[in-house]
């Protein structure tokens, strides 16, 4: 079983750039979410997904841009990346907003 | 506001010890509570989760509970083996809630 797939797992980008964090889920869970992890601040939501074509804020949203086309995927788009945005990126599924959440591997990502 | 707190943020046993985690959390109105594990550079793995309704919830050497009113889950986890150190975080959220709320976490270190 895939469960929830990240990719890449490690990236470092130069500050000013664009990239892509892909997001897949093969468990067929309508809310999706991001978030990020950093020592001391704990996880934090960034944006979360309930279904194909909606999409909301959470708590740290700015620099960031997602989309939710497809039941599957939830991709997360750093616009310019900043050296704040270095961090540790979650992507997490579940059936509904209130059921069991499932966590991907994770990707480091460091801005220079 | 809700805020999960894990206290001790690091805990250190002999094998075959068991283990005793908390998670406290500042607002009752939890819709449920969700226990998860996270090795060094990894995701999350769930552990357990516990509806609001429900008092505990057992898996394998496991064992979690939950006491709304006084705002306290524990995890427990009988006869501990150095496969078992890890991180150890709790997360809830509440009925209206659109996130999980995390605590820091608990690092523990089973010594052979």
């Amino acid at each position: 079983n895939a469960g929830v797939t990240q990719t890449p797992k490690f990236q470092v980008l130069k500050t000013g750039q664009s990239m892509t964090l892909q997001c897949a889920q093969d468990m067929n869970h309508e809310y999706m979410s991001w978030y990020r992890q950093d020592p001391g601040m704990g996880l934090r939501l960034i944006h979360y997904s309930v279904g194909a074509g909606i999409t909301d804020q959470g708590e740290v949203p700015n620099g960031y841009n997602v989309s939710r086309s497809t039941t599957e995927d939830f991709p997360l788009r750093l616009l310019s990346a900043a050296p704040s945005q270095t961090s540790v990126y979650f992507c997490a599924s579940s059936y509904s907003i209130h059921t069991e959440a499932f966590f991907g591997q994770g990707t480091r990502l460091t801005v220079v | 506001k809700q805020e999960v707190t894990q206290i001790p943020a690091a805990l250190s046993v002999p094998e075959g010890e068991n283990l005793v985690l908390n998670c406290s959390f500042t607002d009752s109105a939890i819709y449920n509570l969700q226990w998860f594990r996270q090795d060094p550079g990894k995701g999350l793995t769930s552990l357990l989760l516990i509806q609001s309704s429900q008092r505990e919830q057992t898996s394998g050497r496991l064992n979690a509970s939950l006491d709304k009113s006084s705002g306290r889950s524990t995890l427990y986890i009988a006869a501990s083996q150095p496969g078992d150190s890890a991180t150890y975080l709790c997360a809830v959220i509440k009925a209206a809630g659109n996130k999980l709320t995390f605590g820091g976490g608990t690092r523990v270190l089973v010594k052979p």
